[in-house]
């Protein structure tokens, strides 16, 4: 069972702070991992992706990738408050079907 | 920017009947999947579609679902005999390669199992 876990939050941090999200998967031979965001009712919309350990920065947003640990997280600087969202990680463990598997989400809310 | 698009954005239908959900994925993307996001859960994979087969598919996909790729744009996700547990955001999304590569959610369609 490919099982990924994260903390529910609600994770509240000021505006203009670093907001840090983590996530840890079980499944030791997944390949990629997707941020996604999501608003409340509506889709998943594409933050990042990383594929190999260490760090991967696009704006204000930093992807982390620890393989040993099973372990990723990202982190969003100058936190906005119209970046209240839910965040999902998802894991593709690189079967035929390409499945991700997404955790439950962190809720993050920003205030100004 | 190209999207998924999918239509209804929500369907209410009763319980027992067939619905059909529709999906235009992104137009050079060659891989399709359906997920799904029941009220306040985590969103849990259905199944996905390659070269107009199915390549995986989830424990939740049993018989009363079937995907089908009519034509040279659409994906349609059929439940055969809707049940009340059936109520959920149904997504569509598309991948530009199989391996490794993200995937492109659709605005979701809200079906409703009365």
């Amino acid at each position: 069972q490919k099982e990924v876990e994260q903390n529910s939050g609600p994770l509240s941090v000021p505006e203009g702070a670093i907001a840090s999200l983590n996530c840890t998967y079980s499944d030791r031979v997944s390949q990629s991992f997707f941020w996604y965001r999501q608003y409340s009712g509506k889709s998943p919309e594409l933050i990042m992706s990383i594929y190999s350990n260490g760090d991967k920065e696009d704006g204000r947003f930093t992807a982390q990738l620890n393989k040993a640990s099973q372990y990723v997280s990202l982190l969003i600087r100058d936190s906005q408050p119209s970046d209240s969202a839910t965040y999902l990680c998802a894991v593709n463990s690189g079967g035929a079907g390409n499945m991700l598997t997404f955790g439950g989400g962190t809720r993050l809310m920003v205030k100004p | 920017e190209p999207e998924v698009t999918q239509t209804p954005s929500h369907q209410v239908t009763q319980m027992g009947q067939e619905v059909i959900l529709r999906c235009v994925p992104i137009s050079n993307h060659l891989y399709f999947y359906w997920y799904r996001q029941i009220l306040g859960q985590k969103v849990e994979f259905l199944v996905s579609f390659y070269n107009n087969e199915i390549s995986e598919k989830s424990e939740i996909f049993d018989d009363q679902f079937s995907v089908e790729r009519p034509d040279g744009s659409n994906f349609t996700l059929k439940i055969r005999s809707t049940k009340l547990e059936d109520s959920a955001m149904y997504f569509c999304a598309s991948s530009d390669l199989m391996v490794d590569q993200p995937q492109h959610f659709g605005d979701g369609t809200r079906l409703s199992i009365l």
